[in-house]
């Protein structure tokens, strides 16, 4: 079957440090990948994307890292913010950005 | 500009009932996608239409049905509502690869 799951259900960290959350995907055949961060009330909202011919992409205040050979994703956020405090979720793309497949997501608190 | 809208923010429905769930996507997206979001958990693709045509169908009982319109808006039905039904529904409008959402449609069935 076809999953994407998260392996840490919540993560807390303190303003100003490093966070990284981590994604565990199963389908092999997947060359997109996106992590969304959605926030209380709200829709899910784009934060960067990679696809599988890359292992590393950067953008601003966030990096994503993609292992193909152990079907793992990061998430990586420097200098974490209060407002970076949402639900993450990594996502697969199939069939050329019809479906997206989700996991379970990661809570992130940020502590000022 | 305008991002994704859906109607209603939230309704209560009760067992047995029919619901229609309306999206508007971004201007100029062809692509629209429908999503059911339990609570704690990510988004589980439902439906995906282009062009007016269904391209994808997630694994949901037919009671669950879609159609977009010519201005490729999109309506979203679902019959004979059950108690597990109660999910936020999200809908997503797409040019190419990356999905933009709407703030869903909270439903609760009682």
């Amino acid at each position: 079957g076809e999953s994407v799951g998260l392996h840490l259900p919540t993560l807390s960290v303190q303003e100003g440090d490093n966070s990284i959350i981590n994604c565990a995907y199963s389908n092999s055949a997947s060359d997109y990948f996106i992590w969304y961060k959605q926030e209380s009330g709200k829709g899910p909202q784009f934060i960067i994307d990679i696809r599988s011919n890359m292992d590393k992409r950067q953008g601003q205040r966030v990096t994503v890292l993609l292992n193909k050979t152990v079907k793992h994703l990061s998430l990586q956020i420097a200098a974490t913010q209060p407002g970076d405090s949402a639900v993450y979720f990594c996502a697969e793309v199939y069939n050329q950005g019809g479906k997206l497949i989700f996991g379970q997501g990661t809570e992130l608190s940020v502590k000022p | 500009d305008a991002g994704v809208t859906q109607s209603p923010t939230h309704l209560i429905k009760t067992r047995g009932q029919q619901v229609t769930l309306r999206c508007s996507p971004i201007s100029g997206h062809k692509s629209v996608s429908w999503y059911q979001q339990v609570l704690g958990q990510g988004p589980q693709f439902i439906f995906q239409y282009y062009e007016k045509e269904e391209r994808g169908r997630g694994n949901f009982p037919d009671r669950f049905s879609a159609r977009q319109f010519p201005n490729y808006s999109s309506e979203l039905n679902v019959n004979a509502l059950l108690l597990g039904d109660s999910a936020l529904y999200l809908c997503a409008s797409s040019l190419e690869d990356e999905q933009f959402f709407g703030p869903g449609t909270r439903l609760t069935v009682l």
